[in-house]
């Protein structure tokens, strides 16, 4: 099946800092991909769509300028949390479509960060 | 807006015991349902889907849904589960629209003990 990767797996950092989180579609290329976050013990909530070349589109309620998305290439999308704050801790997790469609997303291993 | 309610957080089953897990959904409209899962240390994976036609959809390993749309409901059921079922099971809505966004509900533990 379709791999997924995220990298890296967990990261703590310092508040005020800047983290990215990479997601690469191994063996597929990848029109679109999904960035999505989890707390403990909640769901997954979409965070913002991105389409390879184009602006991500984002989900009511998240920061653009704070959760900034690149997907420049059609296996790497880059989500970078700026500026971290112990609120931003969270789970990451990110999707791939070849397709173009959620339908048939394909989900990376997530990231767990932490900002102390 | 759209969501999801799965009333059971966590179930504890044997061996060879039926399961059900329940999903109801909140949307007006034309939706398309899903039943994820994770098992232990792996992704989230497409366990499977609805769309249209039959109500009673067969995925992967012998689970299956049903859309009950007076119900709202897209309950997950196996009738015999085995300990390599223990995962973490998600349900999730989509309006069958153009717009992309899977709303996912907060997961169901599922421990079969040996």
């Amino acid at each position: 099946g379709a791999v997924v990767s995220q990298h890296p797996s967990w990261v703590i950092c310092k508040s005020g800092t800047s983290v990215k989180i990479e997601c690469r579609s191994l063996d597929f290329q990848a029109t679109t991909m999904f960035w999505y976050r989890q707390f403990p013990k909640q769901s997954l909530m979409l965070m913002a769509t991105s389409n390879e070349g184009s602006k991500a589109t984002y989900e009511q309620g998240v920061e653009k300028d704070k959760f900034l998305i690149n997907h420049a290439s059609l296996t790497l999308s880059t989500l970078t949390v700026t500026s971290a704050h112990p609120e931003d801790s969270s789970f990451y997790i990110c999707s791939a479509s070849s397709s173009g469609r959620v339908e048939t997303q394909y989900f990376g291993p997530g990231t767990r960060l932490t900002v102390l | 807006a759209q969501s999801v309610s799965q009333h059971n957080h966590h179930v504890i089953l044997s061996e060879a015991a039926s399961l059900e897990l329940g999903c109801n959904y909140s949307y007006g409209g034309t939706v398309n349902l899903f039943w994820y899962v994770q098992y232990p240390g792996q992704h989230l994976q497409l366990l499977l889907k609805y769309f249209s036609g039959d109500p009673l959809v067969k995925g992967i390993k012998g689970f299956e849904a049903e859309f009950i749309k007076s119900k709202f409901s897209f309950n997950l059921r196996k009738p015999s589960v085995q300990w390599s079922d223990t995962a973490e099971y998600f349900c999730a809505v989509k309006n069958s629209g153009g717009y992309q966004k899977v709303t996912f509900g907060t997961g169901t533990k599922l421990q079969v003990i040996p």
